[in-house]
């Protein structure tokens, strides 16, 4: 099945601790994205690709890091700089120039 | 920044009745779409509707688009328990862009 695949489901990480969310996609997109999502609010870009070794700031990238070495792959690392970094978060990816995005399931994050 | 709002927040009916939600956004745009999201998962895109469009449907699904007062409607018909999620609209950023700007949502509950 062509999808998109984020792990884990549920993450819990001490104050201090960097920690890499995991999205891969096998639907042979060019561009990812990812997303926070906050309870009762809409999605907030993070951080986009358009094509492997490239990627962009989103609207909310401090605290954040991302890498794009192969097209499958969108790793996400919350690094101890974020303030506030207990959240949803949620990757998806697009076809080039098509802009319906497919989202993966989410990661829950819980920083204590 | 925020782009398309929706309206209203939470909305509650009974099974087979109509829901209605709304999203107004800001600068003109060439498409919007309306996403779908069950509590603690991923998004999954219904439906877009291109600027030239006033009106499509899929199954029960009915969009309207009026790029005059910028504004789109979801309508979704004889509603069943099953449609109980947030429903978002997206627009893009402008400049032929894949990135998207989400509402915060409406939050449907379909009472069986």
């Amino acid at each position: 099945d062509g999808g998109i695949t984020q792990s884990p489901k549920y993450l819990f990480r001490k104050e201090g601790q960097n920690v890499t969310l995991s999205c891969e996609q096998n639907l042979n997109h060019d561009a990812m994205y990812w997303y926070r999502q906050d309870p009762g609010q809409g999605l907030r870009l993070i951080y986009y690709s358009q094509i492997v070794n490239d990627f962009q700031k989103g609207d909310i990238a401090e605290g954040y890091s991302v890498s794009r070495e192969k097209k499958e792959s969108f790793p996400l690392t919350v690094t101890s700089a974020q303030k506030n970094p207990t959240a949803f978060y949620l990757c998806a990816s697009s076809k080039d120039r098509s802009v319906e995005q497919y989202f993966g399931p989410g990661t829950r994050l819980t920083v204590t | 920044s925020q782009q398309g709002e929706e309206d209203p927040q939470a909305l509650s009916i009974q099974e087979g009745e109509n829901a209605t939600m709304n999203c107004s956004y800001k600068t003109s745009i060439n498409n919007l779409q309306w996403y779908r999201q069950n509590s603690g998962r991923g998004l999954v895109h219904l439906i877009l509707i291109r600027s030239n469009e006033r009106e499509k449907h899929s199954g029960r699904l009915r969009v309207t688009l009026d790029t005059s007062k910028k504004s789109s409607s979801l309508l979704i018909t004889a509603s069943r328990a099953a449609d109980t999620a947030s429903y978002f609209c997206a627009t893009p950023r402008g400049g032929g862009s894949e990135k998207l700007v989400f509402g915060k949502g409406t939050k449907l509950t379909v009472n069986p």
